[in-house]
């Protein structure tokens, strides 16, 4: 069965350029999520998705960092003028249901971008 | 979402049980408890997740206290490919996780 997919699986950029990285829920998944994973560290949220609506995007590091779910399915994630401290793994997870007890729902990771920029 | 403690490392030899022990002295009553596990060069993976009562499925077990300030994650025969980070996770309704540091297990031949 088809899990959460994301593309590409390694980017590396030079400082000051541009990137996007892309995601693939599972198939009628209703929410989406991106997290950064630096090096030794725990996974951190970035933004979350409700289909296409964007819910929070409190974990964003800065405005270079934009996220967009147009048509409530793929995701992408956009990274402008690059710096060395957003070298991190990218990873994207969906889960079937948001809001009122989506605590019992579990959300289903993708095996990740990993981003260096030089 | 309250936070989580757990031992950095762990060791466990291969065919035994695997006991992973997580402290979440702040969990409120709707909080669940979540397990997921990252193995190198992979994302999170999913194993468990409960809120009373102890449950089992055909990757682990959770144990969780009367009073839910502990669980224990069972990974009842250890094998090499179960060499992973271990994260312990409670999670309200509130959508994203937060992820710690986890336990870092070591199986070994």
């Amino acid at each position: 069965g088809a899990g959460v997919s994301q593309s590409p699986r390694y980017k590396v950029a030079k400082r000051g350029q541009d990137v996007a990285l892309r995601c693939d829920p599972i198939s009628g998944h209703v929410s989406l999520f991106w997290y950064q994973q630096a090096l030794g560290q725990g996974p951190e949220f970035l933004t979350y998705f409700q289909n296409e609506a964007q819910l929070d995007k409190s974990g964003l590091p800065s405005d270079r960092f934009f996220a967009e779910r147009p048509e409530g399915s793929v995701s992408t994630l956009k990274i402008q003028r690059t710096q060395q401290e957003d070298s991190a793994v990218y990873l994207c997870a969906s889960s079937p249901r948001t809001g009122k007890g989506s605590g019992n729902q579990p959300q289903h990771f993708g095996d990740g971008t990993r981003l260096s920029i030089l | 979402d309250a936070k989580t403690t757990q031992p950095p490392s762990m060791d466990c030899a291969e065919g035994r049980a695997a006991n992973l022990p997580c402290n979440h002295s702040t969990i409120s009553g709707n909080e669940y408890v979540y397990w997921y596990r990252q193995i190198h060069s992979q994302g999170p993976q999913y194993i468990i997740h409960g809120l009373k009562n102890n449950e089992t499925n055909e990757m682990a077990s959770l144990i969780i206290t009367e009073d839910r300030k502990s669980s224990t994650l069972i990974l009842p025969h250890a094998t090499l490919r179960d060499t992973a980070v271990y994260y312990c996770i409670v999670r309200q309704n509130t959508d994203k996780l937060i992820f710690g540091t986890g336990t870092r297990l070591q199986v070994f031949p």
